[in-house]
């Protein structure tokens, strides 16, 4: 059975910080999604990661998959308040569509 | 046309009735997903259709039945439902390449309260 785990769970943060979840899974597989979700909110796409050293920046954000270490990163750059949000790993199982996703970042950027 | 689309946002829902839930895509899809949220909590997987045909069945409880009419729409019929089935229902979409990726698209949500 497919597990991803997200760490951390709560991140709480000054702007202008930087800081990195981390979102490990256990078993092979090159598809890798991160979402965001506001409050009461659907799940944004943020990043499609597809193969090893696959790399994608947005803004602030940029996202990084090592299928080999089985983890992949999102690094935060000066982060602002508008980043407040939760964040969401998803890997999907080479068999199939399914998503099987992490416990989710709640993000919290103070002023 | 990039959207999934989700009606109702909210629905307040006695334990006696039936009701239902609908979604729509026109992104030519071929898969489509019911997903249940709970308070801060990631989606779990409720049902997956794959053209139109339901592939996967997570063990849901029969008071919540899916229906595919065509490869645009899916609706979640509710009858008899509890109050801890109050959630987020989040329905998505994707394309159905096999052994290839598949980003899932996902709705606005309809916010269910069983009172």
């Amino acid at each position: 059975e497919l597990k991803v785990e997200q760490n951390p769970l709560f991140l709480s943060m000054q702007e202008g910080k930087n800081y990195t979840i981390y979102c490990n899974y256990s078993t092979t597989s090159d598809r890798l999604y991160w979402y965001r979700q506001d409050p009461g909110k659907s799940l944004e796409s943020l990043f499609v990661l597809l193969s090893n050293g696959a790399v994608k920046q947005e803004g602030r954000l940029m996202a990084s998959l090592d299928t080999k270490a089985r983890l992949s990163t999102l690094h935060i750059t000066a982060a602002v308040h508008d980043l407040s949000a939760t964040y969401f790993c998803a890997v999907e199982e080479t068999s199939g569509s399914r998503l099987t996703f992490g416990e989710g970042t709640q993000l919290t950027v103070n002023p | 046309d990039t959207e999934v689309t989700q009606t109702p946002k909210h629905l307040v829902m006695g334990m006696t009735n039936k009701k239902s839930l609908k979604c729509e895509q026109h992104m030519g899809h071929r898969a489509m997903y019911w997903y249940k949220q709970k308070a801060k909590k990631p989606p779990e997987l409720m049902f997956v259709y794959s053209y139109e045909k339901l592939s996967i069945n997570e063990s849901v409880p029969s008071r919540f039945s899916p229906e595919c009419p065509n490869s645009s729409l899916l609706n979640l019929h509710l009858h008899a439902l509890q109050p801890e089935d109050s959630a987020l229902y989040l329905c998505a979409s994707s394309q159905d390449r096999t052994g290839g990726w598949n980003e899932q698209f996902f709705g606005p949500g309809t916010r269910l309260t069983v009172l």
